[in-house]
């Protein structure tokens, strides 16, 4: 069972660079989340979706975009890659009315040099 | 604004002791309180969660205790291992319209010496 997938697993970003975080579950969960964890600091909702098409921001949404065509796939778009982008990002996925249990991906380290 | 405050930030503990991670939340809108589990290099995995109609739930060597009145509520490890080194965090969701709100504490680091 595969259960969220996330590519790639580390990235190096220039500054001023893009790039897309590629997520994807295979468990048909309408519910989807990005996430980003620094050091001390929990995690934090960048985005969400409810189901194909639908998209909400989360407490940190600046300088991400997201999108959702399909059930399967929530990608992340990092838009001119900033220090303070560097962390460590999450997707997760869920079949219940919000987010009762989060099934987590693996991650991907992004740093911002 | 912390909604969620965890503690301690780092425990050790023997193995075979007891681990005793705390949590104590604001808003009384809070209806599902989860504990997740994260390895290195892994995403957190959701361990045990309890619902405030009940005071307490087991599961295996893993128990919630919730108390209502004082909102708080703290996750047990009993004959703690060296497996059970990882990351804890807890959380506490609500609803919001019509999606649910996850409120996450910081994270307790858990070093189990063998």
């Amino acid at each position: 069972n595969a259960g969220v997938t996330q590519t790639p697993k580390f990235r190096i970003l220039k500054i001023g660079q893009s790039m897309t975080l590629q997520c994807t579950q295979d468990m048909n969960h309408n519910y989807m989340y990005w996430y980003r964890q620094d050091p001390g600091m929990g995690l934090k909702l960048i985005y969400y979706s409810v189901g194909a098409g639908i998209t909400d921001k989360g407490e940190v949404p600046n300088g991400y975009n997201v999108s959702r065509s399909t059930t399967e796939d929530f990608p992340l778009r990092l838009e001119l890659a900033a220090p303070s982008q560097t962390s460590v990002y999450f997707c997760a996925s869920s079949n219940l009315v919000g987010n009762e249990k989060l099934f987590f991906g693996s991650g991907t380290q992004l740093s911002v040099l | 604004q912390q909604q969620v405050k965890q503690s301690p930030q780092s425990l050790i503990v023997q193995k075979g002791g007891i681990s005793i991670i705390n949590c104590a939340y604001e808003n009384t809108a809070f209806d599902y309180f989860p504990w997740y589990q994260q390895f290195p290099g892994k995403g957190p995995a959701l361990l045990i969660a309890i619902r405030p109609d009940v005071s307490e739930k087991k599961e295996g060597r893993f128990t919630i205790s919730f108390n209502k009145s004082a909102k708080q509520f703290s996750l047990h490890i009993m004959d703690s291992q060296p497996g059970d080194s990882a990351t804890y965090f807890c959380a506490a969701s609500a609803r919001a319209g019509n999606n649910r709100k996850l409120i996450w504490g910081l994270g307790t680091s858990l070093a189990v010496n063998p």
